[in-house]
């Protein structure tokens, strides 16, 4: 098993442009989410998912939109980048909610908006 | 909010030592997660936990309820176990269906052979 896969590993952006980050698991997991992880901040989430079709925002979904079309991807999209947004973007997935089950976190994506 | 408070920030042991994280968070809570986040920044869970202690090899969790606190212990600590400990949080009173984690800041252990 892959586990949570994300694509790509470090992009650079210019300021304006947009791009999906992408992540995919193969464990059949139903919650899905997104965080950003900046310099002495902790984890902060942006989107998650509880199923296909169903999506809700997180802490600090500004600038950012998701889709689950089905069970496996949860693409993360950046409509319109700005610096605001340079970070490391963890995907995450679990079986159930985070009281419930431990999380299974790709290896991240390092971006930067100039 | 809960606040989620690590100790310390930044820790560096000798190999073999005995190694204790704290993590103290403010409001009541369903549960708490461990994680550790490798060098080349990969997270991993290391454990979920309400209450008691849990066990996986080397490392030991336990958790105080009353005191609102936890910690990681880390026995005869080894240069592969540097890493950033990472302590998270889910409310007691999140709303069904909320996925609301709080993420502490992080501890960086830094093991020397």
């Amino acid at each position: 098993n892959a586990g949570v896969t994300q694509t790509p590993k470090f992009q650079v952006l210019k300021t304006g442009q947009s791009m999906t980050l992408q992540c995919a698991q193969d464990m059949n997991h139903e919650y899905m989410s997104w965080y950003r992880q900046d310099p002495g901040m902790g984890l902060r989430l942006i989107h998650y998912s509880v199923g296909a079709g169903i999506t809700d925002q997180g802490e600090v979904p500004n600038g950012y939109n998701v889709s689950r079309s089905t069970t496996e991807d949860f693409p993360l999209r950046l409509l319109s980048a700005a610096p605001s947004q340079t970070s490391v973007y963890f995907c995450a997935s679990s079986y159930d909610e985070p009281y419930l089950s431990p999380l299974h976190f790709g290896n991240g994506t390092r971006l930067t908006v100039t | 909010k809960n606040e989620v408070e690590q100790s310390p920030q930044n820790l560096t042991a000798q190999e073999g030592e005995f190694i204790t994280i704290n993590c103290s968070y403010s409001v009541g809570i369903s549960a708490l997660h461990w994680l550790q986040q490798h060098p080349g920044g990969g997270i991993v869970s290391l454990f979920m936990l309400s209450s008691g202690k849990k066990k996986h090899g080397r490392l030991i969790a336990t958790i105080n309820i009353q005191e609102k606190h936890s910690s990681l212990h880390i026995t005869a600590s080894h240069p592969r176990d540097s890493a950033v400990y990472i302590c998270a949080v889910r409310g007691a009173y999140s709303g069904a269906g909320s996925y609301q984690l709080t993420f502490g800041k992080g501890t960086k252990l830094s093991v020397i052979p």
